[in-house]
């Protein structure tokens, strides 16, 4: 069976401090990975894509993941945390033609 | 861009009535879309996947004849809450993939309270 996985319900960092978002896939095949930002009472919108091109992946608003196939990751970072970065965060698999959620990562980001 | 319109963003409906949730792709044309169901502090949850033209396809445990989807076009769906209650409340998402790509971009949600 395929699945993502996100290590940390809740994360809490405080502003200018790097961010670690965490992200395993299950998946016989090498699955596209997405991260996607969720604001309160908001859709989910878009931050980076991988889909077997260049491991390393830049996204919007500075955050950037890799994909490590050796270790089944796609850990998302970001160097220095913003107040407005503080939000829900999902990590989303997508193989034969199925999407596959991540159950989500709270980000606090303290002042 | 890719933008998706989902309206309302937020409705109260008396408990027996019907509501209606728009989902439209503004500028791309969306054979897929997808119909989610967030409850507070979880994921989403897929009810449904539509695609243009034809029934749309439920996920176990959805309820077709409640749930009623509607992909007449290739810029619109609609998710239709029959003889809504109150355990229908909750925060529904749409999302729409264009083409065969593996990318979705998700509309803003609609908070749906049934009183």
């Amino acid at each position: 069976a395929q699945s993502v996985t996100q290590l940390d319900s809740h994360v809490s960092v405080s502003e200018g401090t790097p961010v670690l978002l965490r992200c395993n896939y299950s998946s016989s095949y090498s699955p596209s990975l997405f991260w996607y930002v969720q604001h309160p009472n908001k859709g989910l919108q878009l931050l980076l894509k991988y889909t077997s091109a260049a491991t390393l992946v830049k996204g919007i608003n500075g955050f950037e993941a890799e994909f490590k196939k050796s270790e089944t990751s796609f850990h998302l970072t970001k160097p220095s945390a913003h107040m407005s970065d503080a939000a829900e965060y999902f990590c989303v698999g997508y193989n034969f033609n199925k999407f596959y959620f991540g159950s989500g990562t709270k980000l606090n980001v303290k002042p | 861009g890719a933008v998706v319109s989902q309206h309302p963003s937020w409705v109260i409906c008396k408990s027996g009535t019907s509501v209606k949730i728009e989902c439209r792709s503004l500028d791309f044309q969306a054979t897929t879309m997808f119909w989610y169901r967030q409850f507070p502090k979880q994921s989403l949850m897929l009810m449904a996947t539509s695609n243009e033209g034809s029934k749309a396809t439920y996920e176990q445990g959805v309820e077709k004849d409640k749930f009623l989807i509607n992909h007449a076009s290739l810029t619109l769906s609609t998710l239709t809450v029959t003889s809504a209650h109150p355990e229908d409340s909750s925060f529904y998402i749409c999302s729409a993939r264009e083409g065969g790509g593996n990318i979705q971009y998700f509309g803003a949600g609609t908070r749906l309270s049934v009183l």
